[in-house]
């Protein structure tokens, strides 16, 4: 079974310009979350949907991040446009569903550096 | 609120020795605690929880984690450290019956010398 999968694994952007990171969870994984770690620092919650529906986005950094799963698949994240601060490694995960025995299967991230 | 600390950002230690990557929470109820681990280029993967019960957990890959309820803590110890086991740490925590949104710590760089 193929796990959760990022694209692209490492983006390097100039400050202001627009990027898009994408995230694949398993297949059959209503669930779909988005994490920021900035470096050295914990690894933050941005938004959770199920299936293309957001049910918590309270983690959002501001309205420069956009946040897609249209049809419930695949998801996107957009930073438009980019500034020095949002450099840092974006994860995804995936679970069956949201309750506590359900665990949460984690990409490998996407290394976003803004210069 | 909740919090996670992990007071070390790298931890050294020599193959064949315990290691211990140390982690400390802050609740306001019941805690569920997680270690997870990231090898380079690689995701979070899940090592071990402590849910109730028994407090030492027992994980993947010879790992353990002792939940001590009056010290608020949940260090990971290993007893004989392995140079594959060099990675990113990461503790977590969730509250019983409230958000299913883990709490993660800032990591701790675990580096295990021949």
């Amino acid at each position: 079974e193929a796990g959760v999968t990022q694209f692209p694994s490492h983006s390097v952007i100039e400050k202001g310009q627009t990027v898009t990171l994408r995230c694949d969870p398993i297949s059959g994984h209503d669930n779909l979350y988005w994490y920021r770690r900035v470096m050295g620092k914990e690894i933050k919650f941005l938004l959770h949907f199920v299936k293309e529906s957001k049910q918590d986005e309270s983690g959002m950094p501001n309205n420069r991040f956009l946040a897609e799963r249209t049809g419930g698949t695949y998801s996107t994240l957009k930073v438009q446009p980019a500034e020095l601060e949002d450099s840092g490694v974006y994860f995804c995960a995936s679970s069956q569903a949201s309750g506590f025995s359900y665990e949460q299967y984690f990409g490998p991230g996407t290394r976003l550096t803004v210069t | 609120a909740q919090s996670v600390a992990q007071p070390e950002d790298q931890v050294n230690v020599a193959e064949g020795n315990p290691l211990t990557v140390k982690c400390t929470y802050s609740v306001s109820g019941n805690p569920y605690l997680f270690w997870y681990v990231q090898y380079p280029n690689r995701g979070l993967q899940f090592l071990l929880k402590y849910i109730t019960g028994d407090n030492l957990v027992k994980g993947s890959y010879g790992f353990e984690a002792e939940f001590n309820k009056s010290q608020t803590s949940f260090h990971l110890k290993k007893p004989s450290a392995l140079v594959s086991d060099s990675a990113l740490y990461f503790c977590a925590v969730r509250t019983a019956g409230g958000s299913y949104i883990p709490t993660f710590g800032r990591g701790t760089s675990l580096i295990v010398h021949p």
